[in-house]
């Protein structure tokens, strides 16, 4: 089974912080996602990586950063956290292009972050 | 701009019951089109998907449906369970390769 792993479950975090939220996944995929998820709003996308140190902006993505040093870890920065910044966070993973017929995205469980 | 909406934020239905849930999209250039469920506390998990040029695609006790004239995509689960309560996200994809569009999501209950 695929695996994606996010380190933590739950954050709680000041304004001004800076946040490292990190993911690894298990299955040697090219492609790694982070998405951002709130109420009425769905999945939004901040930042994808399809390969080592190779990273794209998604629909939102200022106010973050990430880094993908190794194939199976893509970590996202808040550089400076922001109560507008809390969210759920949910990391994914692929083994090639989302919209090729025998792809999909595998999701770790999510990052619920609350910045005060 | 692209969006990918539904038409019910709750749908609640009885054990046994067949479930429909709808999505519709705007971007007709979508190639294809994925189910997502999400249980409380974990990640989005892929149920089904199909592509634009197919009208109807069958998995395990779930049927997804498209019709690209309106623009519209259905996912159907037969004799629904207590366990199939969740919450079911559809997505479609957008400009770029690497871009799925997602749709904000309608929770279903099931009821004993």
């Amino acid at each position: 089974d695929v695996k994606v792993t996010q380190s933590s479950r739950y954050l709680v975090k000041r304004t001004g912080e800076k946040v490292f939220l990190e993911c690894v996944q298990d299955m040697d995929h090219e492609n790694m996602f982070w998405y951002r998820q709130d109420p009425g709003l769905g999945l939004r996308l901040i930042y994808f990586s399809y390969d080592v140190k190779m990273k794209e902006k998604g629909d939102i993505p200022e106010g973050y950063s990430v880094s993908r040093e190794k194939k199976e870890r893509f970590s996202l920065i808040l550089e400076s956290a922001s109560t507008n910044q809390t969210s759920m966070y949910l990391c994914a993973s692929s083994p090639g292009p989302l919209n090729r017929w025998d792809t999909e995205a595998f999701f770790g469980q999510g990052t619920r972050l609350t910045v005060v | 701009g692209e969006s990918v909406g539904l038409h019910l934020p709750t749908l609640s239905v009885q054990e046994g019951d067949n479930s429909i849930i709808n999505c519709a999209y705007s971007n007709s250039a979508s190639d294809y089109f994925i189910w997502y469920k999400q249980e409380s506390g974990k990640g989005p998990q892929f149920i089904i998907d199909i592509r634009s040029n197919m009208d109807k695609r069958q998995g395990q006790r779930v049927t997804v449906l498209l019709n690209k004239t309106v623009k519209h995509l259905s996912l159907q689960i037969a004799a629904t369970q207590p366990g199939d309560s969740a919450v079911y996200f559809c997505a479609e994809t957008g400009t770029g390769f690497q871009k799925l569009v997602f749709g904000t999501g309608t929770r279903l209950l099931v009821s004993p």
